[in-house]
C-alpha cells in the first residue's frame, strides 16, 4: 500500500536559518504529492503541491520538487521566520479512484527569534 | 481559493449526548468529503469517506453506528457523534474534493477542525 515517511521532529531553528524537512513515499503509479501546514489549534492548509515527476511546488518561500527517482518530496525554505512555526505534513493522493490521502506523521517546526 | 468551513469550531457536551458537526464547501461543489480524527501531537486518521447521495465508506475499526455521516448535498456533509463518551474527545477535521473541472480535482481542501470535548 501507499505510505509517507517524514523526518522526526521537532525541528528547532533560529530565525533566517535554512529549512529542510525530508519526505519520502512509497506508492504505485504516479501519485500527486502535497505539503500541508497546521498552525496550533487550526485545521490543515495546503502549502504546495506537485502532480508529476520533476514538478516543483512553491508557495510563501517554501519549495518542494517531485523526485520520482528517489521517491522524495523534501520541503525547503531559504530563510525561516517565527511565523513559520507549525506542524508540516507530507501527503500523497493517488489520482483517480478512491482519492484517499496518505499522510506522513507530521514534523513540528519551531523557529526561535 | 477553495474554502471549507466547519461548524461548530468547539463543542463541549455531556457524556451520552449526541453532537453534530457540519462541513461545508463554500465556493465549490464537492463530490467527496472525508472525515478525519486527530489525536494530540499525532497525524490525521481517516475515519470515513462520504459521497453525495450514497452511504459513507468507513475505515476499518471505525464504528458506523457511532459516527453517523450524511452527505446530503454537494456542499454539505455532517458527522454526528452519537452517545458521546470522554474517549470520543478529539479534533475532528473534514476535507472536500472538488467536482469536475471547476477546480483542482486532485487536491483536498481541509476545514479548520472541530474540537470536541466530552465531559
Amino acid at each position: 500500500g501507499n505510505s509517507v515517511t517524514q523526518m522526526e521532529g521537532p525541528v528547532t531553528l533560529s530565525e533566517e536559518a535554512f529549512l529542510t524537512i525530508n519526505c519520502t513515499y512509497t506508492a504505485t503509479g504516479y501519485p500527486s504529492l502535497f505539503w500541508y501546514v497546521q498552525y496550533p489549534g487550526e485545521g490543515l492548509q495546503l502549502l504546495l503541491k506537485a502532480t508529476k515527476a520533476d514538478d516543483k511546488g512553491s508557495n510563501k518561500g517554501f519549495e518542494a520538487t517531485y523526485r520520482k527517482e528517489t521517491t522524495s518530496f523534501h520541503l525547503e525554505k531559504g530563510s525561516v521566520q517565527v511565523s513559520d512555526s507549525a506542524v508540516y505534513f507530507c501527503a500523497l493522493i493517488h489520482s483517480g479512484g478512491y482519492q484517499k490521502v496518505t499522510f506522513g506523521t507530521g514534523t513540528k517546526l519551531q523557529v526561535i527569534p | 481559493g477553495a474554502v471549507v468551513s466547519q461548524h461548530p469550531s468547539r463543542v463541549i457536551c455531556k457524556s451520552g449526548t449526541s453532537v453534530k458537526i457540519e462541513c461545508r464547501s463554500l465556493d465549490f461543489q464537492a463530490t467527496t468529503m472525508f472525515w478525519y480524527r486527530q489525536f494530540p501531537k499525532q497525524s490525521l486518521m481517516l475515519m470515513a469517506t462520504s459521497n453525495e447521495g450514497s452511504k459513507a465508506t468507513y475505515e476499518q475499526g471505525v464504528e458506523k453506528d457511532k459516527f453517523l455521516i450524511n452527505h446530503a448535498s454537494l456542499t454539505l456533509s455532517t458527522l454526528t457523534v452519537t452517545s458521546a463518551h470522554p474517549e470520543d474527545s478529539s479534533f475532528y477535521i473534514c476535507s472536500a474534493r472538488a467536482l469536475g473541472t471547476s477546480g483542482d480535482t486532485d487536491t483536498q481542501y481541509f476545514g479548520p477542525g472541530t474540537r470536541l470535548t466530552v465531559l
